[in-house]
């Protein structure tokens, strides 16, 4: 069974950083690209970052692009999210995803997420 | 602002058939694979189609995937309570080199 695990969300002060880990298992995790997706409360979906299998291809979204930066270890099965300048509108579940087979096929696997809160 | 548009809301009685639609341009749906997503309250996502058409096994073939252009529909039949849940689209933006999503759709199963 697939399984996808975030952590090390929490409560952060705006300019400050925090780095989120995705804990993969029950597939083969470095075939498969990794994305991060986010919810803002109340809010649809917005894509963060991904990053293709072997990490050599990565993609971020305007807003995070020059703060965040998205890696992976694929001797620990694991995905990470650096998230530095954090500011309120980065307040959001945090998603670990999937990708279906290719950098961009849809993801066929979520996390639970975890809550990251910018305030003061 | 979402680079894909989506209907706020539809609706529709159980048993009967529902369509939500999904518009972009020629950087992301005209020339790139669509995905659709179903949100149920308090949970993450979950993948109903992917490539345009295609069912992840465990998908009931209520759900249906289509694309025509530079617009994609996601169609449901035989409507249930247990449907009910928020709708979204996705692909990949060749001109942004971003995945792009809808700003979702909320099903009410009246």
């Amino acid at each position: 069974e697939v399984q996808l695990v975030e952590s090390g969300g929490g409560l952060v002060q705006p300019g400050r950083s925090l780095r989120l880990s995705c804990a993969a298992s029950g597939f083969t995790f470095d075939e498969f690209a990794m994305h991060w997706v986010r919810q803002a409360p109340g809010k649809g979906l917005e894509w963060v970052s991904g990053i293709s299998w072997n990490g050599f291809i990565t993609g971020y979204a305007d807003s995070v692009k020059g703060r965040f930066t998205i890696s992976r270890d694929n001797a620990k099965n694991s995905l990470y999210l650096q998230m530095n300048s954090l500011r309120a509108e980065d307040t959001a579940l945090y998603y670990c995803s999937k990708g279906k087979y290719d950098f961009w096929s849809g993801y066929d696997h979520w996390g639970q997420g975890t809550l990251v809160t910018v305030s003061s | 602002q979402s680079v894909l548009t989506q209907p706020p809301s539809v609706s529709a009685a159980p048993g009967q058939k529902v369509t939500i639609s999904c518009s972009g341009s020629n950087s992301n749906i005209g020339n790139n694979y669509v995905a659709w997503y179903q949100q149920l309250p308090g949970t993450a996502p979950k993948l109903l189609i992917f490539d345009n058409n295609k069912r992840p096994s465990g998908i009931p073939d209520r759900f249906s995937g289509s694309k025509s252009g530079t617009s994609a529909t996601l169609g449901i039949t035989g409507l249930q309570t247990g449907d009910e849940a928020d709708y979204y689209c996705g692909t990949w933006d060749s001109s942004l080199t971003a995945v792009v999503f809808g700003g979702g759709t909320k099903l009410t199963v009246l």
